[in-house]
């Protein structure tokens, strides 16, 4: 199985920060990564797939990239809502998917 | 649009079972690959099994042999038959839809809104 590995674990960040998160795997995914955001209680929502393609409604502000084993989330400036937990995905060899432990960014 | 709305969570004695459901609407849960996903308290996501939209099923080692996915295409609902369940199993569930990149590859984009399954005596 295709392990993921995030970093950092959690993440402190005022609004208007530009704020990076990197997703590695344990081997090479050929881009197959999805982003996840996913506030308290609720359930998770994909945020990008293809590790840069936006899903439709999400805001322009939260970017993908990456290649190989190497991808990064980026919020190129934090809004309040964006105050949340973010999880990757591979889905290069499914079953299993395989997310990251998860990254929490929280209020500076 | 897409929705998906799970029931049948609840808590249950070590060594019990139940069995979750997932109402869909807006696609036909036949024609997509569609997931279970869980998250213990306070934990990350672990995916827990998958139906392809031609009937094969895959479940991760720590739940194969006790549950089983289905479901019925007559009501487009999706199931999961949990047997033997023990403590470690206390979780929210999550149906989610996945969406088919090729090669039996899929992501999630669109999730139910969880049901939490608690194991305890």
């Amino acid at each position: 199985d295709i392990q993921m590995t995030q970093s950092p674990s959690s993440l402190s960040a005022s609004v208007g920060d530009r704020v990076t998160i990197t997703c590695r795997a344990s081997q090479g995914i050929s881009n197959s990564l999805a982003w996840y955001q996913q506030k308290p209680g609720k359930a998770p929502k994909l945020l990008l797939y293809a590790a840069s393609r936006l899903e439709s409604g999400v805001p322009s502000r939260f970017s993908g990239s990456g290649s190989g084993t190497d991808y990064t989330l980026t919020i190129s400036s934090l809004q309040p809502e964006d105050f949340a937990t973010y999880y990757c995905q591979q889905y290069y060899s499914t079953p299993p998917a395989t997310f990251g432990q998860g990254t929490k960014l929280e209020i500076k | 649009e897409v929705q998906l709305v799970e029931s049948g969570g609840g808590l249950i004695q070590p060594g019990g079972s139940l069995r979750l459901s997932c109402a869909a609407s807006g696609f036909t849960v036949s024609s997509n690959y569609m997931s279970w996903v869980r998250q213990a308290p306070g934990k990350g996501l672990e995916w827990v099994s998958v139906i392809y939209s031609g009937g094969s099923t895959y479940y991760a080692d720590s739940v194969k042999g006790r549950f089983t996915i289905s479901r019925d295409n007559s009501k487009n609902t999706l199931y999961l038959q949990m047997n033997s369940l023990r403590a470690e199993d206390t979780a929210v569930y999550y149906c989610a839809r996945g969406q088919d990149t090729g090669y039996s590859a899929y992501y999630f984009d669109y999730w139910g809104q969880g049901t939490l399954v608690t194991v305890s005596s």
